[in-house]
């Protein structure tokens, strides 16, 4: 079946302006995750959905990212005024999420994003 | 706090060598480890969890809870292992740590 997908896959902008990054996960998972991934860092996790429960937005570095996600599925991450310092490759992930975090994440190829 | 510390940014071996990708954490409670890989040109996945107790393409993990270290190991690496590791944590709230990866390079 399908995996996670982003899009864009790539995304370049000017300093000060908004973007949006979208995430549609695999069918009939629950748990959506984002990470964030800057040149020679790890991942930092930015924020958790699970099912209808509210979010887990404890690693958003500012009140400038956002997230939501409809209906269960598709998730979008909201950048406002976004600064040089955000760009990354933004990496989403989906787990069926039956048993927490010793579910396997499946991961989406990423939006690199670039901010001038 | 929580962490995941991969100490080695790159790592070199030739092809039949052993190779050992170091892992080590802080938790306070019972974490969740994982190893993840992302080969050239491919999107992240899986490798091994320690949970499973398996070998994947000849890697093998064990959790040593006395050193907190989940190393990574393979007696005789190939060239097709070449690809960027990252260690994982996975804490009771459904968070996930990463480290910030190594880089293996296997030559022939």
């Amino acid at each position: 079946g399908a995996g996670v997908s982003q899009s864009p896959s790539n995304k370049v902008t000017e300093k000060g302006k908004d973007v949006e990054l979208r995430c549609d996960p695999i069918s009939g998972h629950t748990a959506l995750y984002w990470y964030r991934q800057s040149l020679g860092q790890g991942l930092e996790f930015l924020i958790y959905f699970q099912g209808n429960s509210a979010p887990d937005k404890s690693g958003l570095p500012s009140d400038r990212f956002s997230a939501e996600r409809t209906g269960g599925s598709v998730s979008t991450l909201t950048i406002q005024r976004t600064q040089q310092e955000d760009s990354a490759v933004y990496l989403c992930a989906s787990s069926l999420n039956s048993g927490g975090a010793r579910d396997t994440q499946y991961f989406g190829p990423g939006t690199r994003l670039t901010v001038l | 706090a929580q962490r995941v510390t991969q100490p080695e940014k790159l790592l070199s071996v030739f092809k039949g060598a052993p190779v050992e990708l170091k892992c080590n954490y802080s938790y306070s409670g019972s974490p969740e480890l994982f190893w993840y890989v992302q080969y050239s040109r491919q999107r992240l996945q899986l490798l091994l969890r320690h949970i499973s107790r398996e070998s994947i393409k000849g890697f093998t993990a064990d959790l040593n809870k006395g050193e907190t270290s989940f190393h990574l190991k393979k007696p005789f690496a190939q060239e097709e292992d070449s690809a960027m590791y990252y260690c994982a944590l996975g804490n009771n709230f459904n968070k996930f740590y990463f480290g910030s990866g190594t880089k293996l390079n296997v030559k022939p």
